[in-house]
C-alpha cells in the first residue's frame, strides 16, 4: 500500500468551528488531491496540488482552502464549519504525467458537522 | 462537463460466476482511466490503471478494457469469489490528472 495516512480519522465539530484535515505522504509523489464521498454524489474533488506551493479549485471548492508548504504534507481546511461539509474526506496521490500515474487513496477522515 | 455512468449500480452474483461491469463517459477525451474497488467504511483501493494508448489491462483474474472512441470501459471479473464483494468505482482521468468518478456498481458474491 502507498504510505499515505490522514489525520485525525474521525472528528466532530460544531457549526462555523474551523478545521484542518492533514493528509501526510511518505512516497515523494508531486501531486495531492482532496475528495469528498456522499451518497448519492460519489466521489467529488475538492482542490488539488502539482507541486510545493501550486495548488487548483476542483468540483466542489467553496468552503474549503488548502495549503502545500511540503511534498509530504498537504492541508484542508473549513473555513468555517457547515452541516453540508459532514462527510467522508479522502487525500489521493499520484506521479502524473510519469509511468507510475495510479492514483493511490488514504484511509479517509470521518467529519461530522453538528 | 464529464459524466460517468456505470451500470448495473448493484448486482448480486453466485459465487464462480464470471461478471461484467460496464462504465460509460460523456467526454472521450480523456488521459487515461482507473479503476478501484471500495469495501465498506473503507479507502479505495486501486485495481487497474488503462493508459490511453492500451486497450486493455489484466491484473490476476482482472481484466479491464477501454474504448475512448465510444466512451466505454469494462471490467471483466472472473470466476468471482465472495472476497471479491465490494463496490466497483470507474474513474477517467482529465488532461490534468484529476479523476471523475461514477457513483459505482455494488457487487455482491454469495457463497
Amino acid at each position: 500500500d502507498a504510505g499515505i495516512t490522514q489525520s485525525p480519522r474521525h472528528k466532530v465539530t460544531e457549526t462555523g468551528t474551523p478545521v484542518t484535515l492533514r493528509c501526510h505522504q511518505t512516497e515523494n509523489h508531486r501531486y495531492m488531491y482532496w475528495y469528498r464521498q456522499d451518497p448519492g454524489h460519489g466521489l467529488r474533488l475538492i482542490h488539488y496540488s502539482y507541486g510545493v506551493k501550486d495548488t487548483d479549485k476542483g468540483e466542489v471548492s467553496d468552503g474549503y482552502s488548502v495549503s502545500r508548504s511540503k511534498t509530504e504534507d498537504f492541508l484542508l481546511t473549513l473555513e468555517s464549519a457547515t452541516s453540508s461539509q459532514t462527510s467522508v474526506y479522502f487525500c489521493a496521490i499520484s506521479e502524473f504525467g510519469t509511468v507510475q500515474e495510479t492514483q493511490y487513496f488514504g484511509p479517509g477522515t470521518r467529519l461530522l458537522v453538528l | 462537463k464529464q459524466e460517468v455512468t456505470q451500470i448495473p449500480a448493484a448486482l448480486s452474483v453466485p459465487e464462480g460466476e464470471n461478471l461484467v461491469l460496464n462504465c460509460s463517459f460523456t467526454d472521450s477525451a480523456i488521459y487515461n482511466l482507473q479503476w478501484f474497488r471500495q469495501d465498506p467504511g473503507k479507502g479505495l483501493t486501486s485495481l487497474l490503471l488503462i493508459q490511453s494508448s492500451q486497450r486493455e489491462q489484466t491484473s490476476g483474474r482482472l481484466n479491464a478494457s477501454l474504448d475512448k472512441s465510444s466512451g466505454r470501459s469494462t471490467l471483466y471479473i472472473a470466476a468471482s469469489q465472495p472476497g471479491d464483494s465490494a463496490t466497483y468505482l470507474c474513474a477517467p482521468f482529465d488532461q490534468g490528472g484529476k479523476l471523475i468518478f461514477g457513483q459505482g456498481t455494488e457487487l455482491s458474491v454469495k457463497p
